[in-house]
């Protein structure tokens, strides 16, 4: 079976940095995403760890830990734009399986 | 480059009665995976599709069926309506049967189906 877990909601600052943490259990493993979702719209992808470590994009983090079953989300310089849901998801075989979401709120 | 499309973008339908949702993934990309997003929730995996043939199912009732067409476009079926089925359909293409950091799902921007 699959558990993915992230916190329900966060609030952060325009201007400041937030982390988004995930803890997983699953069955099978070919590589943890982190999608984007705003309200109303599609699922946009943002990052991918296959591998031990941090990966780089710009203002977005993103980091695995596949002995702990974790991985987070680190976004810097927040903006406005950036309010929505963080979708957590481990690829197993054909499947994403994802987390409930994480609604991030950025305040002025 | 077209996204991913789906038709129709909402939906009313009522208990017992069937639908068709469809999906025209990216040009290019030969698997089609359907999921189900209720409100509040992450999406659940119910189908996945590549080259016209089921690779993947996620734990969904028998009510629920998919297809694949020849030029990679897909439909999802569900009879038998229930409340619980209300629910935004989402579609994602790929160019790979398996994701991975040069080929991750694309989304379209789903059908939100409401069941009365």
């Amino acid at each position: 079976g699959q558990n993915i877990d992230q916190p329900t909601e966060m609030t952060a600052t325009e201007g400041a940095i937030v982390q988004i943490n995930c803890t997983y259990q699953t069955s099978g493993f070919n590589g943890l995403f982190w999608y984007q979702q705003h309200a109303g719209e599609a699922p946009t992808f943002l990052s991918y760890n296959v591998l031990d470590g941090l990966e780089e994009k710009g203002r977005f983090s993103s980091f695995l830990s596949r002995s702990k079953g974790y991985s987070y989300l680190l976004l810097k310089e927040l903006q406005m734009k950036d309010s929505a849901s963080y979708l957590c998801a481990v690829g197993s075989g054909y499947a994403l399986n994802f987390g409930k979401g994480t609604s991030l709120l950025v305040t002025p | 480059d077209a996204g991913v499309t789906q038709s129709p973008t909402h939906l009313i339908k009522t208990r017992g009665q069937h639908v068709t949702l469809r999906c025209s993934p990216i040009s290019g990309h030969k698997s089609v995976s359907w999921y189900q997003q209720v409100l509040g929730q992450g999406p659940q995996f119910i189908f996945q599709y590549y080259e016209k043939e089921e690779r993947g199912r996620g734990n969904f009732p028998d009510r629920f069926s998919a297809r694949q067409f020849p030029n990679y476009s897909s439909e999802l079926n569900v009879n038998a309506l229930l409340l619980g089925d209300s629910a935004l359909y989402l579609c994602a293409s790929s160019t790979q049967l398996t994701q991975g950091p040069d080929q991750p799902q694309h989304f379209g921007d789903g059908t939100r189906l409401s069941i009365l």
